[in-house]
């Protein structure tokens, strides 16, 4: 089954509002990461956030962790059409050694 | 895609046929895995390796076989394909489990 499950499935935004995306997970993690997939490529990894941070930022992205809540979300700013893509996160259990992957939020930014 | 790569692309086999997927990374990581990614299911880890002839299973390895004798080379074998292993299969690797992972271009296979 899956650990992290992202919300909402599928958003549809115009070039420069901001987007916002939710995973929640159900078990303790070490860490929780967001990726990035366009289509028919591999995935890129974009941020990687600890179980001690509550907050991160990498130019036009921002996440947050709520551990209490078992939940984090990943902001786009100021979106381009660009940042059309699958956005997936993904967490590191503290029982295991691998990550674990959502199914994804279907991003489209509209020009 | 950098240092990583996935051979073949695309490819398509009957069922029951023997599939060898090869990927191979230049960046002498240690951890190396593979994934079949599917509509509703996300990614998922079929099995990894912790390096040379080291490897352990993940949650979809029924019907998969992998094999690591170098540690630039991650083998994933399909005994004996079939249609419910039509997928896009990924490589990853990291240095380690609590890192990043970095991904291949993915090879497409088909199961008629």
């Amino acid at each position: 089954s899956q650990q992290g499950e992202e919300d909402p499935q599928a958003l549809s935004i115009q070039e420069g509002e901001n987007a916002t995306m939710n995973c929640s997970y159900k078990t303790s993690i070490n860490n929780l990461q967001w990726y990035r997939q366009n289509s028919g490529r591999g995935l890129v990894h974009l941020i990687l956030i600890r179980s001690n941070e509550r907050e991160k930022h990498s130019g036009r992205l921002r996440v947050t962790l709520d551990t209490s809540k078992k939940s984090s979300s990943l902001l786009i700013t100021a979106s381009r059409a660009a940042d059309t893509a699958s956005y997936f996160c993904a967490t590191e259990e503290t029982s295991g050694s691998r990550l674990t992957f959502g199914e994804g939020t279907q991003l489209t930014v509209n020009p | 895609d950098a240092g990583i790569t996935q051979s073949p692309r695309h490819k398509v086999t009957e069922t029951g046929t023997p599939v060898t997927l090869r990927c191979h990374q230049t960046e002498n990581h240690r951890y190396m895995y593979w994934y079949r990614q599917d509509p509703g299911h996300g990614l998922r880890l079929i099995h990894y390796s912790y390096g040379v002839k080291d490897t352990d299973k993940g949650e979809v390895s029924d019907g998969y076989s992998v094999s690591r004798s170098k540690t630039e080379d991650f083998l994933l074998t399909l005994e004996s394909a079939t249609s419910s292993q039509t997928s896009v299969y990924f490589c990853a690797i990291s240095e380690s489990p609590t890192y990043e992972q970095y991904f291949g271009p993915g090879t497409r296979l088909t199961v008629t």
